[in-house]
C-alpha cells in the first residue's frame, strides 16, 4: 500500500519569497493533517482536513499559511511571503475518519535564508 | 489545558543496554496514549499505543502501560540495538476533540 507523499523534499528560499508543498494521502482516508516540526521541537499541527472542509485551523498563520484541499484529496500548502522562523519540516498526515492512528509522510524540509 | 513532557536528550546507550525514556501527560477526559519513531530523514511513524488506563502497548520489543495514577506512558526496551537510534515523540489524542498532541521527542543513539 502507498504511503502518505509529500513534495518537494527539500527547498531553499530567500526570506519574503514564497513556497508551496503538495500532499498525496493514503487512498481512502478522509483525514488529512499538515504538522510544522521546527528542529528539535514536536510536530505542531497547523490545519486539520476532514474530506476538503477545515476542521481546525487555529494555529495556522493566516497572515502568511494558506492550505487547501479541493476534491478532498490531494492538499497543497502555501506560504507568502515567508519568514527566517519559517525554517522547518512540514510534514503530512493522513487517517481514516475517526481513526485514532495517522500516518505520516516523509516531510518536505523548508530552509529560508 | 493537554500537554505531554518528555525526558530530554540525547540519551546515549550501548548496544544490549535497557532503555527508559520517560513521558508524562496532562489531559481533560480519557486520551489516547502513542510513542511514535523518526528515523534520520524520515516521517514519524507509529511504534506503539494504548487506548485506556493499564493498557500495554508493544512492538518490535519495545513496551509502555498505560498509567493513569501517575499520568505517564514510559517507554522501555530490554536490550536496545543501534538500529533503535532515532528520535522518540509521546504523544496524545485528546477524547472528543481528536487533536493530536506531541512532545518534544527524545534522541536515542545507541553504541556499538
Amino acid at each position: 500500500e502507498a504511503g502518505v507523499a509529500q513534495s518537494p523534499r527539500y527547498k531553499i528560499i530567500e526570506k519574503r519569497q514564497s513556497v508551496a508543498f503538495w500532499c498525496n494521502p493514503i487512498s481512502g482516508h478522509a483525514t488529512l493533517y499538515w504538522y510544522q516540526q521546527i528542529l528539535g521541537q514536536g510536530p505542531k499541527l497547523l490545519i486539520q482536513f476532514q474530506n476538503n472542509g477545515v476542521v481546525d485551523d487555529s494555529q495556522l498563520p493566516k497572515d502568511r499559511f494558506s492550505a487547501e484541499r479541493l476534491k478532498g484529496v490531494d492538499s497543497t500548502l502555501k506560504i507568502q511571503p515567508a519568514k527566517l522562523e519559517d525554517s522547518a519540516v512540514y510534514l503530512c498526515a493522513s487517517s481514516f475518519a475517526g481513526s485514532d492512528t495517522i500516518y505520516f509522510g516523509e516531510g518536505s524540509w523548508l530552509t529560508v535564508v | 489545558g493537554n500537554s505531554v513532557t518528555q525526558m530530554e536528550g540525547p540519551v546515549t546507550l550501548s548496544e544490549e543496554a535497557f532503555l527508559t525514556i520517560n513521558c508524562t501527560y496532562t489531559a481533560t477526559g480519557y486520551p489516547s496514549l502513542f510513542w511514535y519513531v523518526q528515523y534520520p530523514g524520515e516521517g514519524l511513524q507509529l511504534l506503539l499505543k494504548a487506548t485506556k488506563a493499564d493498557d500495554k502497548g508493544s512492538n518490535k520489543g519495545f513496551e509502555a502501560t498505560y498509567r493513569k495514577e501517575t499520568t505517564s506512558f514510559h517507554l522501555e526496551k530490554g536490550s536496545v540495538q543501534v538500529s533503535d537510534s532515532a528520535v522518540y515523540f509521546c504523544a496524545l489524542l485528546t477524547s472528543g476533540t481528536y487533536k493530536y498532541i506531541f512532545g518534544t521527542g527524545t534522541r536515542l543513539k545507541v553504541l556499538a
